[in-house]
């Protein structure tokens, strides 16, 4: 199957700093791409859809100015953590591709704000 | 309100032992998917079911899509340690050149040896 690539694979950052997250495509071109975040013990909640070319489309309750999504070319997206707090520790998953078929996830990334 | 309930949330059983999971939902979907996630890693698709009644087996793995495609199971015969993970239902709609996926809320197995 088609592969996605994420890193980094888990990442400690200072409580007010920014992290970036990024998503890769690494044998098709993705157009859309989905950022899910899930807490421990519990399932994946989509954050947002990730266009290529143009703007974010975020789900109900989560910060735009905060998760901050660039898409801008056909391989990679990047999910910004601006000013990151402990409540932001979290898994962050993208996944790309699978119109027909099956979505192909990312490998995950664990944030860890301290 | 979830979407897609799992049930039980948590299970822990002993190895060799059966055990069943159920998705179920009050929305009828024309298909449903069953991932298995480990610690620290993405989901990884077991199956697709899109028939209603449709039955499917994967080794000791069966899944079953209800008659009304509204409610789906996983059934697991002798289930072994490395059976352990997070089991979720999902379904999805078609966005773009991706597929948006709608999780239930989850099972964690662990299989003891």
């Amino acid at each position: 199957g088609a592969v996605v690539s994420q890193h980094p694979s888990w990442v400690i950052c200072k409580s007010g700093t920014s992290v970036k997250i990024e998503c890769r495509s690494l044998d098709f071109q993705a157009t859309t791409m989905f950022w899910y975040r899930q807490f421990p013990k519990q399932s994946l909640m989509l954050m947002a859809t990730s266009n290529e070319g143009s703007k974010a489309t975020y789900e109900q309750g989560v910060e735009k100015d905060k998760f901050l999504i660039n898409h801008a070319s056909l391989t990679l997206s990047t999910l910004t953590v601006t000013s990151a707090h402990p409540e932001d520790s979290s898994f962050y998953i993208c996944s790309a591709g699978g119109q027909t078929t099956e979505a192909f996830f990312g490998q995950g990334t664990r944030l860890t704000v301290v | 309100t979830q979407l897609l309930e799992q049930s039980p949330q948590f299970l822990s059983i002993q190895e060799g032992e059966n055990l069943t999971v159920y998705c179920n939902s009050s929305s009828v979907f024309s298909s449903l998917q069953w991932y298995r996630q480990e610690p620290g890693e993405g989901p990884v698709l077991l199956v697709t079911v899109v028939t209603g009644g449709e039955v499917k087996k994967l080794k000791r793995l069966t899944f079953q899509f209800g008659d009304a495609r509204k409610d789906s199971s996983l059934h697991i015969t002798a289930a072994q340690p490395g059976d352990t993970g997070l089991y979720l239902c999902a379904v999805g709609i078609s966005s773009g050149s991706a597929r948006q996926l709608t999780f239930g809320s989850g099972t964690q197995l662990t299989v003891l040896p």
